[in-house]
């Protein structure tokens, strides 16, 4: 899987409260990514990254934040999670071209 | 919004039998790409074609660009049953703006 972990793979939260998603890479890429997928959606692109603390946001990012502060680590935080943030989440890296994707993140809020 | 649309939604077809899915997008494109989801699984990369390109093989894939109607093809010869999955297009915008992919094509080959 191209060195890319996310974490954790399944969490179940409550409306309200925040929540942290990881994803490391061993690879050194450059470019860091986040997507939701979602049944009628394909993948939907929340935020990414081109460097050590140099983001952007992406089609749907409202809701949500991250940071890198270090190369191989990208966080997805969800300050207050909704019922419509309930989703399946991937952390994808890359150096140029093609992009390696992680197993993904069940996340279900209750 | 979406760049890419996949056509069809949908496709079964039996073991040995051709599987061709279409792309359109919308924007000028730096390059393209298709990505294969086994269930419940992440995306991996299947072959990229550039802008420039008409046409590539890999293997039992061959994909097709057309730049001046903004489609791709994406054709897997015979089939096997292993092929079921979901098949997604990625298109890099000029700029190299991230990828952005379109819903997808689920791919189902009977047995």
């Amino acid at each position: 899987d191209a060195g890319i972990t996310q974490s954790p793979r399944h969490k179940v939260t409550e409306t309200g409260t925040p929540v942290t998603l990881r994803c490391h890479q061993t690879e050194n890429h450059r470019y860091m990514y986040w997507y939701r997928q979602d049944p009628g959606h394909g993948l939907r692109l929340i935020h990414y990254s081109y460097g050590v603390k140099d983001t952007d946001k992406g089609e749907v990012s409202d809701g949500y934040s991250v940071s890198r502060s270090k190369t191989e680590d990208f966080l997805l935080t969800l300050e207050s999670a909704t019922s419509s943030q309930t989703s399946v989440y991937f952390c994808a890296i890359s150096k140029d071209t093609e992009a390696f994707f992680g197993q993904g993140t069940r996340l279900t809020v209750v | 919004s979406q760049q890419g649309e996949e056509d069809p939604q949908a496709l079964s077809i039996q073991e040995g039998e051709n599987a061709t899915m279409n792309c359109s997008y919308k924007t000028s494109i730096n390059n393209l790409q298709w990505y294969r989801q086994n269930s419940g699984r992440g995306l991996v990369h299947l072959i990229l074609i550039r802008s420039n390109e008409r046409e590539k093989h890999s293997g039992r894939l061959r994909v097709t660009l057309d730049t001046s109607k903004k489609s791709s093809s994406l054709l897997i010869t015979a089939s096997r049953a292993a092929d079921t999955a979901s098949y997604f297009c990625a298109t890099v915008p000029t700029g190299n703006t991230p990828l952005v992919f379109g819903k997808g094509t689920r791919l189902s080959v009977i047995a």
